[in-house]
């Protein structure tokens, strides 16, 4: 099983929809969470981190469900400029203090005019 | 925030020959510098970990001697890919990260990444 797991798409949608990606990820000992946003060709940037308590920056709202280790994203209004690839990223203490992100393979997201 | 550059930002040679990667944070001391590596459509993949002045912690499956990381100091780290092959083709991005007391974990800074074509 993949540690972490996306669906890769493409998801394509009008502008002003609302859009929603889900992950899963496999290793229950996993500490932190985020959203990472890649435009092609480019690094990955971190859109926002995920709180069990639920979090919102904005048009973008982050879930997190640690009992079913399934981690959400919506985005309300969608702008063209949201078009990218969405990364879902866990944060593993890899030992001796040190942490590791593991990346899923990302959604990606085109928003038409 | 944090900037980290890495050059060159892309680079094309012929199979054999060796290609180094730099990767360094501007405005701050980077306690650890990580290596990843990105084929098409693939996600990220961590290559190795390394800590300033010691040796690097490879990833199950990439060869250490072929993909030679010094961080030598705590604002630089490199990466050399010896006798590039082409399928040693891909997206190579550096992290650097810092502790930051107040946090459960390491936040990483990534740099914009060096895309290697091997002829």
């Amino acid at each position: 099983r993949k540690e972490v797991e996306q669906d890769p798409g493409p998801f394509n949608v009008p502008e002003g929809a609302t859009v929603a990606f889900n992950c899963t990820y496999s290793n229950s000992a996993s500490q932190s969470f985020f959203w990472y946003r890649q435009d092609c060709r480019k690094e990955p940037k971190l859109l926002m981190s995920v709180y069990s308590s639920g979090n919102e920056d904005g048009r973008f709202t982050a879930q997190l469900n640690r009992a079913s280790q399934y981690i959400s994203l919506l985005i309300r209004d969608s702008k063209l400029s949201d078009s990218a690839t969405y990364l879902c990223v866990v944060n593993t203490n890899s030992g001796a203090g040190s942490y590791q992100l593991t990346f899923g393979k990302g959604t990606k997201l085109s928003v038409i005019p | 925030g944090a900037v980290v550059s890495q050059h060159p930002s892309w680079v094309i040679c012929k199979s054999g020959t060796s290609v180094k990667i730099e990767c360094r944070s501007l405005d701050f001391q980077a306690t650890t510098m990580f290596w990843y590596r990105q084929f098409p459509k693939q996600s990220l993949m961590l290559m190795a970990t390394s800590n300033e002045g010691s040796k690097a912690t490879y990833e199950q499956g990439v060869e250490k001697d072929k993909f030679l990381i010094n961080h030598a100091s705590l604002t630089l780290s490199t990466l050399t890919v010896t006798s590039a092959h082409p399928e040693d083709s891909s997206f190579y991005i550096c992290s650097a990260s810092t502790f930051s007391g107040m946090r459960s974990y390491n936040e990483q800074f990534f740099g914009p990444g060096t895309r290697l074509t091997v002829l």
